[in-house]
């Protein structure tokens, strides 16, 4: 079975540009979350998708945002980007049926605004 | 201030020796996982505990959930240069939280094994 694929793995961007990332789950997974890693802040919860609808989401600003497509398929856009928003986004997908919350991380897409 | 806070941040040690990584917190947690993140990859699964005083083993690595669901433990024996990476822990708080299906990640343990 493959993995949770990300793409693209490294993006640099400039203060005030949007940015679109994307995450495909592992076949079969409904569920999918995405996380922001930084050296200060750790990994930090950003939002869940499950069957195209955002069902939690994390204290990030409305500047992060994200969407869920039929086939379980996942982008999550930033506008406006600031110098903080450099870090390592990791989507994650889980079937959401199975053990408490068993997820599957992807490689990260490593995002660097300058 | 981190919901879960591990000890110690960095650890270095040499291949053969043993060692825990805690993970605290003032909160009960559902559930507690580990996972191991190597550079340039995303975070793995090791293990999911969920009962209070729970022990479970996976080869050298032993993983314990404190009686009162509100901290873990993961020791390693006979620790091996492959064992290098970050560990971390996260906790899934109960449903009367309201955040019963978001990870909430500790800091996290550098763990360095040397040859």
């Amino acid at each position: 079975k493959a993995g949770v694929t990300q793409t693209p793995r490294y993006l640099i961007k400039t203060r005030g540009q949007q940015v679109t990332l994307s995450c495909s789950p592992i076949s079969g997974h409904r569920s999918v979350s995405w996380y922001q890693q930084t050296p200060g802040q750790g990994l930090q919860f950003l939002f869940e998708y499950f069957s195209e609808t955002q069902r939690n989401k994390g204290n990030f600003p409305g500047r992060f945002s994200g969407r869920q497509f039929s086939n379980s398929r996942s982008e999550m856009n930033v506008s406006t980007l600031e110098l903080g928003d450099s870090a390592l986004y990791l989507c994650a997908s889980s079937w959401s049926g199975g053990p408490p919350h068993e997820q599957y991380f992807g490689p990260g897409t490593r995002l660097t605004v300058t | 201030t981190q919901l879960l806070e591990q000890s110690p941040q960095f650890l270095s040690i040499q291949e053969g020796e043993n060692l825990t990584v805690y993970c605290n917190s003032s909160s009960v947690f559902s559930s507690l996982q580990w996972y191991r993140q190597e550079p340039g990859e995303g975070p793995v699964l090791l293990v999911t505990v969920v009962t209070g005083g729970e022990v479970k083993k996976l080869k050298r690595l032993t993983f314990q959930f404190g009686d009162a669901r509100k901290d873990s433990s993961l020791h390693i024996t006979a620790a091996q240069t492959g064992d290098t990476g970050l560990y971390l822990c996260a906790g899934i708080l109960p449903p009367s939280s309201g955040s019963a299906r978001q990870l909430t990640f500790g800091s996290g343990t550098q763990l360095t094994v040397l040859p």
